[in-house]
């Protein structure tokens, strides 16, 4: 099983629909948690952190179920330059990986006009 | 303020040779890794290194070497490339461990045919 587990997607998703995507972690032990935004054949960005009491940020909304080990991100109103792969990343996603980040493979969102 | 910049953009090479990839940050940041990123998969830490002088193994270090003489610059270096090591690689820097926010430059694409 790997450490972070993604739906690769693509999600495709109208202008202005909502969307929602999963993430699971194997260590119960995992640190933190964030999604990063990568668009096509670009570098990878924070997008944001995931709080245990869930976070809002504009139209991106990050939750964290600890006791199923998964966390999620909805995107209200999605628009055309949401476009792009969404990566989970968990802090010690592993025994031996305290104080580093693993990144799953990325769910691929294309938004449609 | 460039951030972190990476050379070159992209390289083909021939089974056997060898190349540094090079990566500097203006940042001041203490940390700085390097990640492969295949289809399909996550980013995987080749090395890592926390100041000057020091470097440590990743998750998939094996064909791959570092160095860290200044607190800017922290070189990839591949000996004897093999098609296995076809890939991107990115090159990230923080200025806390393990922190969320990683600063990546914009990738070599490398091609080993």
């Amino acid at each position: 099983r790997k450490e972070v587990e993604q739906d690769p997607g693509p999600f495709n998703v109208p202008e202005g629909a909502t969307v929602a995507f999963n993430c699971t972690y194997s260590n119960s032990a995992s640190q933190s948690f964030f999604w990063y935004r990568q668009d096509c054949r670009k570098e990878p960005k924070l997008l944001m952190s995931v709080y245990s009491s869930g976070n809002e940020d504009g139209r991106f909304t990050a939750q964290l179920n600890r006791a199923s080990q998964y966390i999620s991100l909805l995107i209200r109103d999605s628009k055309l330059s949401d476009s792009a792969t969404y990566l989970c990343v968990v802090k010690g996603a592993t025994t031996d990986s305290w104080g580093k980040l693993q990144f799953g493979a990325g769910t691929q969102v294309v938004v449609t006009p | 303020n460039a951030g972190v910049t990476q050379t070159p953009k992209f390289r083909i090479l021939k089974i056997g040779q060898s190349m540094t990839l090079q990566c500097t940050q203006d940042m001041n940041h203490n940390y700085m890794y390097w990640y492969r990123q295949d289809p399909g998969m996550g980013l995987k830490l080749i090395y890592y290194s926390v100041g000057a002088g020091i470097t440590d193994k990743g998750e998939v270090p094996n064909g791959y070497n570092v160095s860290r003489s200044t607190t800017e610059d922290f070189p990839l270096r591949l000996e004897l490339a093999a098609p296995s090591q076809t890939s991107v690689y990115f090159c990230a820097s923080s200025y806390h461990a393990g922190e969320e926010t990683q600063y990546f430059g914009p990738g070599t694409r490398l091609l080993v045919l």
